[in-house]
């Protein structure tokens, strides 16, 4: 199976400050067709996952610009350029690659 | 808007059977990859199954396959996901969540409590 790892596991930003959160896979996730299959999803407090990237950069129509995702093979970043207070929840990597599919362990970001 | 409604779930004895169910509405369910994820109280999330648009490609997490079929149906715009040969391992909140260009909301989620 594939080993999702991400870092922090922890994020207390201050509103307007930029946040960032890194996975990394153990296998590449570089499908033949060029594309990486690491998505990004959040769920917020008390509520059901979310898409927000897909295919390591492709944002998800909907999600706030800024959300970026990036990153290729084994080593991935999501980075959110000034966090707001409606952005407390986990965030979590997935790679739909390979069955079975695998999450990271999610990383909690919260407002300082 | 789009969105998905959950059903089933429940209390099952160890070996029952249930089945939940996921309507979707607002957004075009056949383009969408459809996902389960569970989650045990406190825990992160754990990927179950997947169905591909026409639901004719779907895999399984090894502790369930076997005993979890996942299928659709486009024309009623429902996944769902039945579960049989329970266990108590199999407790958790049980989400469907979608894959695709726009970013929605998984179902509300359905409580599966596996208890003699």
């Amino acid at each position: 199976d594939i080993v999702m790892t991400q870092s922090p596991l922890s994020l207390p930003v201050i509103p307007g400050e930029p946040a960032s959160i890194s996975c990394r896979s153990s296998q590449s996730l570089m499908h033949n067709n060029g594309y990486n299959y690491l998505d990004w999803y959040v769920q917020k407090p008390g509520q059901s996952p979310q898409l927000l990237v897909y295919l390591g950069s492709n944002r998800a129509s909907g999600v706030p610009d800024r959300f970026s995702g990036s990153g290729t093979d084994t080593d991935f970043t999501l980075k959110i350029s000034r966090v707001e207070p409606e952005d407390v929840g986990v965030y979590y990597c997935m790679q739909p690659l390979q069955s079975p599919y695998t999450f990271g362990q999610g990383t909690k970001l919260e407002i300082k | 808007e789009a969105q998905l409604v959950q059903s089933g779930g429940g209390l099952v004895q160890p070996g029952g059977s249930l089945r939940l169910s996921c309507v979707a509405s607002g957004f075009t369910f056949r383009s969408y990859w459809m996902h389960w994820v569970r989650q045990a109280p406190g825990e992160g999330l754990v990927w179950v199954s997947r169905s591909n648009g026409d639901g004719s490609d779907t895999i399984y997490a090894d502790s369930v396959k076997g005993r979890f079929t996942v299928s659709r149906d486009n024309a009623k715009d429902t996944l769902y996901l039945d579960m049989n040969s329970l266990r108590a391992e199999d407790t958790a909140m049980y989400y469907c969540v979608p894959r695709g260009r726009l970013s929605i909301r998984g179902g509300q989620g359905s409580l599966v409590t596996v208890s003699s």
